[in-house]
């Protein structure tokens, strides 16, 4: 059972750059979610889907787009990359909005 | 501003010690309430969670944590800490700010667990 899958696990951008994270979960779960991890911040929400069809914004939003593509996949675009976007992304997904989180093991992004 | 609050950035203990890990939050109606475990490398693992009933919840790997409301508080507990607890700890809180079905969910910036053979 692989749960939460993210790829790709490691990434190196260039200022400007743009990549896709790619977030699929096989618990026929309805929500689905985009964390970033700094240290010190703790988790910050980027994007959420309550259920395939729609997003949301999340704390952090500026400089991410994400597409529900059906209701496995969840994926994560960075347009334009900022040093400040170096951190580790986690997808996590879970039956309703208000239940428990599954996670993936995290996707590690250097923008230089 | 409503808010997770870990007081505790850093703990050590020693093997076999009791751990209490705390948490505070500051949202007006009883949340949903949740421990993760974040282990070096690794996503992050639910430990317990609490939505009603009983105040004490069990969870997995013998901690546990208990909801005082009067407190608003969620500490974790551990009777006796091995070293294969030496990870980094999270409280989350789920909350519906604008009471109209809309759930958030917000994290603290968690607890590192050192513990010394």
């Amino acid at each position: 059972n692989a749960g939460v899958t993210q790829t790709p696990k490691f990434q190196v951008l260039k200022t400007g750059q743009s990549m896709t994270l790619q977030c699929a979960q096989d618990m026929n779960h309805n929500s689905m979610y985009w964390y970033r991890q700094d240290p010190g911040m703790g988790l910050r929400l980027i994007y959420y889907s309550a259920s395939e069809g729609t997003t949301d914004k999340g704390e952090v939003p500026n400089g991410y787009n994400v597409s529900r593509l059906n209701k496995r996949e969840f994926s994560l675009r960075l347009e334009s990359a900022a040093p400040s976007q170096t951190s580790v992304y986690f997808c996590a997904s879970s039956e309703e909005v208000n239940s428990p989180l599954h996670f993936g093991n995290g996707t590690r992004l250097t923008v230089t | 501003a409503q808010s997770v609050t870990q007081p505790d950035i850093h703990i050590t203990v020693s093997e076999g010690a009791s751990l209490e890990l705390r948490c505070n939050y500051s949202y007006g109606a009883t949340p949903y309430l949740f421990w993760y475990v974040q282990s070096p490398g690794q996503g992050l693992q639910l430990l317990l969670k609490y939505f009603s009933g009983d105040t004490l919840v069990q969870g997995i790997k013998g901690f546990e944590a208990e909801f005082k409301r009067s407190q608003s508080s969620f500490n974790l507990r551990k009777p006796s800490v091995h070293w294969s607890d030496a990870a980094e700890y999270f409280c989350a809180v789920v909350h519906e700010p604008s009471g109209a079905g809309s759930y958030q969910l917000t994290f603290g910036k968690g607890t590192k667990l050192s513990v010394i053979p």
